[in-house]
């Protein structure tokens, strides 16, 4: 299976900051198969991402995604209140596999 | 509107048994693999099967393969999974969730507690 990092596992930004979140790969995500989920206390984790690069319908442009092979990252362009969340990435190959996520908070 | 409600969770001891299900409705269900994802209390998410549109594929996590069966009633739009020989660490909300881009909501999850 493939086993998936996630860095930093907290990461402490001021709102209007750029957040950027790294996922690796312990082998080749085939056909990018990368997707990042958001989740907020007490609330369902949503899709953000998928394909590495693809932003789902409705999620704001801040949100992007790049990467390919082993090697992904979000990149948040400037924090609103809203994005203080815990983030996961997942690659939907089979068997699929969650990174154990990146909680952003509030500097 | 596309919904996924997850029912059947509950306390069940060390080695038993229990049967989730997920009622889906507001999009053609058998067009659609089905996936169940867990996060134990406190803890990040883990994937735990998948099964193919057909029913004819599944997939599961070494953490729960030969325990729990996942399946699907296409005439009933309802994902159901099937959970045996129970471990304290199956512990968990599990989340029935669509495969698909179109990033529909997951299910608010059914509880699943296992205790002596």
């Amino acid at each position: 299976e493939i086993v998936l990092t996630q860095s930093p596992g907290t990461l402490s930004l001021s709102p209007g900051e750029r957040a950027t979140l790294s996922c690796r790969a312990s082998q080749s995500v085939r056909s990018n198969y990368l997707a990042w989920y958001q989740q907020k206390p007490g609330q369902v984790p949503r899709l953000l991402i998928y394909g590495a690069s693809s932003r789902v319908t409705g999620i704001p442009d801040r949100f992007s995604g790049s990467g390919s092979g082993t090697d992904f990252t979000l990149t948040i362009s400037r924090l609103e209140p809203e994005d203080f969340a815990v983030y996961y990435c997942q690659q939907y190959g089979n068997p699929r596999t969650f990174g154990q996520g990146t909680k952003l908070e509030i500097k | 509107e596309v919904q996924l409600l997850e029912s059947g969770g509950g306390l069940a001891q060390p080695g038993g048994s229990l049967r989730l299900s997920c009622a889906a409705s507001g999009f053609t269900f058998s067009s659609y693999t089905m996936t169940w994802v867990r996060q134990a209390p406190g803890k990040g998410l883990e994937w735990v099967s998948s099964i193919s549109g057909t029913g004819g594929t599944t997939y599961y996590a070494d953490s729960v393969k030969g325990r729990f069966t996942i399946s699907r009633d296409n005439s009933k739009n309802t994902l159901y999974l099937h959970m045996n020989s129970l471990k304290v660490e199956d512990t968990a909300i599990y989340y029935c969730a669509k495969d698909g881009t179109d990033g529909t909501p997951w299910g608010q999850g059914t509880l699943v507690t296992v205790s002596s």
